[in-house]
């Protein structure tokens, strides 16, 4: 059973950087089948695409977001990861990571969720 | 950008009712529509891809339906465990949510 797991800074101040990490277990990442996204939903709000990454190092990522973020892979560790740079209060958010098949997908497994709250 | 409308905002409902949900795409989609149901302090949960494709393990009460612009989706007896918020997500160009539907006990 795959499964995945967000870990990371939990509290930021604002303009610092946001990064987590998703480990993949139960699945390899290198599978060249899947897609590897990141997702996040502030509080009481709806979720909101952020970009993903395959196997091959390829990006893609939410216009709105592009400028300030970065995903990266680690296929020796079966990790991925998010950095979203000069966070702001509207960046609080609990942010998923999650599975999708070769893109354009849906998502069939996700992680639990981390919140990272930016505050001053 | 592709913009997804849910209706209604919030479904008050009794076990066994049959209830549905509709999502509106601004823009055609073809059939590249998923649903989600999602519970408080959890991941959301696959139900629906391909509009109408149901996910392996989901309960066949759950049924989705449309193509183009208008979607639904429909509990055919609403079970104490389908109390949630229900997204439906397009993924026909980038990836777009709705703003949720919260299903709650009538």
């Amino acid at each position: 059973q795959l499964q995945l797991q967000e870990s990371g800074s939990g509290l930021l101040k604002p303009s610092q950087t946001l990064s987590l990490t998703c480990a993949v277990s139960g699945g390899s990442i290198s599978s060249g089948a899947y897609s590897w996204h990141w997702i996040r939903q502030p509080p009481g709000k709806a979720l909101e695409w952020i970009g993903y990454i395959y196997h091959t190092e390829s990006t893609y990522y939410n216009p709105s977001l592009e400028s300030r973020v970065t995903i990266s892979i680690d296929r020796s560790k079966d990790q991925f990861s998010l950095k979203l740079r000069s966070v702001t209060a509207a960046d609080t958010a609990v942010y998923f990571c999650a599975r999708g098949a070769t893109a354009p997908t849906y998502f069939d497994y996700w992680g639990q969720g981390t919140l990272v709250t930016v505050s001053s | 950008d592709i913009q997804m409308t849910q209706s209604p905002s919030t479904l008050s409902a009794s076990v066994g009712d049959r209830v549905t949900i509709t999502c509106r795409a601004s823009q055609r989609i073809s059939s590249w529509l998923a649903w989600y149901q999602q519970k408080p302090g959890k991941a959301p949960k696959l139900l629906i891809y391909k509009a109408s494709t149901l996910e392996s393990g989901v309960p066949s009460r759950f049924s989705g339906s449309g193509s183009g612009t208008e979607f639904a989706l429909t509990i055919s007896s609403l079970q104490p465990d389908d109390f949630a918020t229900y997204y439906c997500q397009q993924y026909s160009s980038y990836y777009t949510f709705g703003q949720g539907t919260k299903v709650e006990i009538k």
